[in-house]
């Protein structure tokens, strides 16, 4: 099955930085999403981006489908933006989705 | 309008009892997806569901099952509760004419077997 990687595994910034969340997987995809799950267990959309590069206010993803990986940027972040990143790949073929391990962010004021 | 909801928030079962969960998906969605998610780690695929027919299945035991209605609500069955089945289930809809579409997920629900 595909494998999905997420570095790094943990993430401590101060308030107002800058920074980027790396997902690599092992085979070729349909579609990636981004999600984060805030301390709650909530799992929040953050893009559906199978290919291309999208951008919300603050946050922005890139998808290279064919170097297979995926990249989150978070800018200017905020004590709000705390919890963990996750990417889940989906390959029709397989009929399953696959989370990576997951980025844990902490934003300190 | 109204995300995805989940039913009950929490609970909390005996070793070698049965569980039912519920998921109604987003208005319009025919998809559901089920997940467990063991502390510290990430979601875990269970199940797929379109048109209440089963799409796609994890690598988990026949003691997990899961239904799809008419009105595309789910429900989430365990057999024979096990300690290692304590965890965060959780479900999420999405509008696809088939395959995997952009998914949304509800609260989740917290189950703890002692």
């Amino acid at each position: 099955g595909i494998q999905v990687e997420q570095s790094p595994p943990d993430l401590i910034l101060q308030e107002g930085a800058n920074s980027t969340l790396r997902c690599n997987f092992s085979d070729s995809v349909n579609n990636l999403q981004w999600f984060h799950q805030n301390p709650w267990g909530q799992l929040i959309n953050l893009f559906y981006i199978p290919s291309g590069t999208k951008q919300n206010g603050r946050l922005s993803a890139t998808t290279v489908a064919t170097e297979r990986y995926s990249l989150l940027y978070i800018s200017s972040s905020q004590t709000t933006d705390s919890g963990v990143y996750f990417c889940a790949v989906m390959k029709t073929s397989y009929d399953k989705v696959i989370f990576g391990p997951g980025t844990s962010l902490s934003v300190i004021p | 309008d109204a995300g995805v909801t989940q039913s009950p928030t929490h609970l909390i079962k005996t070793r070698g009892q049965q569980v039912t969960l519920r998921c109604s998906p987003i208005s319009g969605h025919k998809s559901v997806s089920w997940y467990q998610q063991v502390l510290g780690q990430g979601p875990q695929f269970i199940f797929q569901y379109y048109e209440k027919e089963e799409r796609g299945r994890g690598n988990f035991p026949d003691r997990f099952s899961a239904r799809q209605f008419p009105n595309y609500s789910s429900e989430l069955n365990v057999n024979a509760l096990l300690l290692g089945d304590s965890a965060l289930y959780l479900c999420a809809s999405s509008f696809t004419t088939g395959g995997f579409g952009e998914q949304y997920f509800g609260p989740g629900t917290r189950l703890t077997v002692t």
